[in-house]
């Protein structure tokens, strides 16, 4: 039973390009989570989505940033004309239920903006 | 605005010893806290939780206290091992919440 899978595991943009990253939650679960960590910093909460629903967006900057978890496939966090301020770690979890108990994480992204 | 905090970047602990990690929090509606343990390139493990309505869980080597009226919780290993060197991160959550929030780490290293 393989674990939340993120891909890519690094990734290097320009200023100005898109990135995409990708996360499959574990099987079973369909509650899925972004976090990001910035250097030095702890995880900070973006998005909350359920399949082809965002329930909570609360941590998500208001632009350049969105997220989706189709029907079928991967959630997507997409990151719009990268700036240097978006380099960091992002991690997705994802949940069987309501998180109160904890869930799992992925190995994360690492995205670089050069 | 950090809503929890741990104090202490770093952590150095002889192996055989107690390792005691600290974590303070600012709000008092948050109602279920948990440990992660996190290795480099690695994403955050769950290691132990507690609910607001106790004071101490207990697995294994670890245990986790919570003090409510300080706000503060701690995270005890004990006997620490090599293999326990890792950041560890403490979370809480609100219970009509949908998110952890996380401190920023403490980095323990347990000596051989």
């Amino acid at each position: 039973n393989a674990g939340v899978m993120q891909n890519p595991r690094h990734l290097v943009r320009r200023r100005g390009q898109e990135a995409r990253l990708r996360c499959s939650p574990m099987k079973g679960h369909s509650h899925v989570y972004w976090y990001r960590q910035l250097p030095e910093e702890g995880l900070k909460f973006m998005v909350y989505l359920q399949k082809e629903n965002i329930i909570d967006e609360s941590g998500m900057p208001k632009e350049r940033f969105s997220a989706e978890f189709p029907k079928e496939g991967p959630s997507i966090l997409r990151i719009q004309q990268v700036v240097r301020g978006d380099s960091a770690a992002y991690f997705c979890a994802s949940s069987a239920g309501l998180p109160h108990y904890g869930y799992t994480f992925g190995s994360g992204t690492r995205l670089t903006v050069v | 605005d950090q809503q929890v905090k741990q104090n202490s970047p770093s952590l150095s602990v002889q192996e055989g010893r107690i390792s005691i990690l600290n974590c303070d929090y600012t709000n008092s509606m948050f109602d279920y806290f948990l440990w992660y343990k996190k290795y480099p390139a690695e994403g955050p493990t769950f290691l132990i939780s507690i609910s607001s309505i106790k004071d101490k869980n207990e697995d294994g080597r670890f245990t986790v206290f919570l003090n409510k009226s300080a706000k503060h919780l701690s995270l005890h290993i004990v006997p620490s091992q090599p293999g326990d060197s890792a950041v560890y991160f403490c979370a809480a959550s609100l219970n009509t919440g949908n998110q952890f929030y996380f401190g920023t780490g403490t980095s323990l290293t347990v000596i051989p």
